[in-house]
């Protein structure tokens, strides 16, 4: 079956540490995004790609870095200079079209709930 | 900037009685919607979409959502609620620019809690 994979489902960090969350994805979908999601804001872009190799911040990229080396795979890495990353974080996809249809229609992982100790 | 404005954070509805959850959004042209439904500790499903023509669109699991140009809303309906309703409901517009970066933006979402 095609879908999105997000590891690992629970991710315990101490403060100062850097971790990495990792986004694999089987529906050869050319854009990825990573969200951030905290109670009652709603989901909050922290950077996308549209393209291997290419990738664009969002509206709360600091203290986050992404990479895009291959098509089915973004990992996020959440550095120690990111004050507050205690959060749900969520993974998507989608087709990168052309024009209307399932343009913008994005397909969501199942999400890491990131806890800074 | 586009919005996307949840005026309601808690809904609370009887099994069986219906539901109608609101979105209003402010965006410079017509947007491409979305409602997305989330499980607790889950991620997010697609309920529905509106893109062009007929402005009441029909989704999943017996939800419909009306889109209104003059009133910039796109509320989601369901006529009979079941107790597996019960979850966070997120509305969300994307650009139908393709410059934009097909980002979507969000709402603060609803949670619905159904009462037996």
């Amino acid at each position: 079956d095609g879908g999105i994979t997000q590891s690992p489902k629970y991710l315990f960090r101490k403060e100062g540490q850097n971790v990495t969350l990792s986004c694999e994805q089987n529906l050869n979908h050319d854009a990825m995004y990573w969200y951030r999601q905290d109670p009652g804001q709603g989901l909050r872009l922290i950077y996308y790609s549209q393209i291997v190799n290419d990738f664009q911040k969002g509206d709360i990229a600091e203290g986050y870095s992404v990479s895009r080396e291959k098509k089915e795979s973004f990992p996020l890495t959440v550095t120690s200079a990111q004050k507050n990353p205690t959060a749900f974080y969520l993974c998507a996809s989608s087709i990168r079209g052309l024009a209307g249809g399932r343009y913008n229609e994005q397909f969501f992982g199942p999400g890491t709930r990131l806890t800074v100790l | 900037a586009q919005s996307v404005t949840q005026p309601d954070i808690h809904i609370t509805v009887s099994e069986g009685a219906s539901l109608e959850l609101r979105c209003n959004y402010s965006y410079g042209a017509t947007p491409y919607l979305f409602w997305y439904v989330q499980s607790p500790g889950q991620g997010l499903q697609l309920l529905l979409k509106y893109f062009s023509g007929d402005t009441l669109v029909q989704g999943i699991k017996g939800f419909e959502a009306e889109f209104k140009r003059s009133q910039s809303s796109f509320n989601l309906r369901k006529p009979s609620v079941h107790w597996s309703d019960a979850a966070e409901y997120f509305c969300a517009v994307g650009p139908q620019i393709k410059a934009a970066g097909n980002k979507l933006t969000f709402g603060g979402g609803t949670r619905v809690l159904v009462k037996p």
